[in-house]
């Protein structure tokens, strides 16, 4: 069964330390990768998304993601964590339909002081 | 504005008491869908739908209906609500290959 995992149910960074969330689908085909955020008592919001073209994907916030086909990989990074920062991650792929998507069970960010 | 509106926001009900949680959607988006969202099981769809009158179950529909007779409501139905539907609740509504925007969410306690 196709599948997204993201590794790492929690991750604690310090401030200004990378941020490196990882996450891997299970396809052969080209699929369409988006990264949501979800802050504390609100809804998910898009951080960005990869369809075609570059590969390296800039979102908000200064969150950037890049797709390695080889590895099935859509990993998010940030250079510099911040405290507002803090929230939950959901990485999702669409695969095989235009609409449905196939999501991971989100990453909790926590960010130290 | 482009959104996805749901109500209410928040509600409190009881066992067996017919509910309706509405969303609303004005970007003339074929696709629409709901989520339910629970601690450490993270998003899982309830129903999705296509386009009008093209409805689909998700992964967890038992206990909820829907309906679309408009391209842009989707109500999510719970017949007669039991505790275990106490959750929080996402509506969402997207174009082909397009990432889906998302309402800001019902919370329903059932007691």
């Amino acid at each position: 069964a196709q599948s997204v995992t993201q590794l790492g149910s929690h991750v604690s960074v310090s401030e200004g330390a990378l941020v490196l969330l990882r996450c891997n689908y299970s396809s052969s085909v080209p699929p369409y990768l988006f990264w949501y955020v979800q802050y504390p008592n609100q809804g998910l919001q898009l951080l960005l998304k990869y369809t075609t073209g570059a590969t390296l994907v800039k979102g908000i916030n200064g969150f950037e993601a890049e797709f390695k086909k080889s590895e099935t990989s859509f990993h998010l990074t940030k250079p510099s964590a911040h405290m507002s920062d803090a929230a939950e991650y959901f990485c999702a792929v669409i695969l095989d339909s235009n609409y449905q998507l196939i999501w991971g069970a989100g990453t909790k960010l926590i960010i130290k002081p | 504005e482009a959104q996805v509106t749901q109500n209410p926001r928040y509600l409190i009900t009881v066992t067996g008491k017919k509910l309706t949680v509405t969303c609303s959607q004005n970007m003339n988006h074929e696709y629409m869908s709901w989520y339910r969202q629970d601690p450490g099981l993270g998003l899982r769809q309830i129903y999705y739908s296509m386009n009008v009158e093209v409805t689909d179950k998700g992964d967890v529909p038992e206990g909820y209906k829907v309906s679309r007779k408009e391209k842009r409501n989707f109500p999510l139905i719970l017949e007669s609500p039991s505790p275990n539907q106490t959750s929080l609740y996402f509506c969402a509504s997207s174009g082909p290959n397009q990432p889906q925007h998302f309402g800001d969410g019902t919370r329903l306690s059932i007691l």
